[in-house]
């Protein structure tokens, strides 16, 4: 069964100071993973996609990973606005589009 | 542009309404979605529309009845609803339902049942 977790469920972080979210899945023939930001009350916005080990992905001050089994999100020199809840998914091989999503992690930034 | 609008953005209804949430996107995209979301918890996918043909119900209870009039526009009616379907519903679109291609959402319909 297709399954994601994700590592911390909330973290808290003084403006600047840096950190990684990690995305833990298992998934049969994996076509995508990807990741989202969601601000309370609103839809998900749409990040970065990865497709295989040892892809990266920039933007901004957010740079994603991926390996056979996981995903991080870095989060270098974080700033207040970056506040928000991240969601990791995966979409396996059953060409259905389907998303399996994590739980998220609830990020907030101090200034 | 990678806009999906739905509409209404607030809805408060009774167990004994009918009522509608509309999506549309116009990014050419053959495949939409509805997912559920309830508060601190990730999307639940409901349906999936590939070509404007239904290709996944996850066992949603019948008083959801998707429609795909076109392939920009996607239709959630809503009878006899219970208090418990209060959620965030949100509408997404990609290219299509292979080779991962990203999903974009709209901002959601924040339905309330009383």
């Amino acid at each position: 069964e297709d399954q994601v977790t994700q590592s911390p469920e909330a973290l808290r972080l003084q403006e600047g100071e840096s950190s990684s979210l990690n995305c833990s899945y298992t998934v049969s023939g994996l076509r995508g993973l990807f990741w989202y930001r969601q601000d309370p009350g609103k839809g998900p916005e749409f990040l970065f996609t990865l497709y295989s080990a040892g892809e990266e992905k920039e933007k901004e001050r957010l740079k994603a990973t991926l390996t056979k089994k996981e995903s991080f999100l870095h989060i270098t020199a974080p700033k207040p606005e970056d506040s928000a809840t991240y969601l990791c998914a995966v979409q396996g091989s059953s060409n259905t589009g389907k998303l399996i999503f994590g739980q998220g992690t609830t990020l907030q930034v101090k200034p | 542009d990678t806009e999906v609008t739905q509409t209404p953005k607030h809805l408060v209804m009774g167990m004994t309404n009918k009522k509608s949430l509309k999506c549309e996107q116009h990014m050419g995209h053959r495949a939409m979605y509805w997912y559920k979301q309830k508060a601190k918890k990730p999307p639940e996918l409901m349906f999936v529309y590939s070509y404007e043909k239904l290709s996944i119900n996850e066992s949603v209870p019948s008083r959801f009845s998707p429609e795909c009039p076109n392939s920009s526009l996607l239709n959630l009616h809503l009878h006899a609803l219970q208090p418990e379907d209060s959620a965030l519903y949100l509408c997404a679109s990609s290219q299509g339902t292979g080779e991962g291609p990203e999903a974009f959402f709209g901002q959601g319909t924040r339905l309330t049942v009383v």
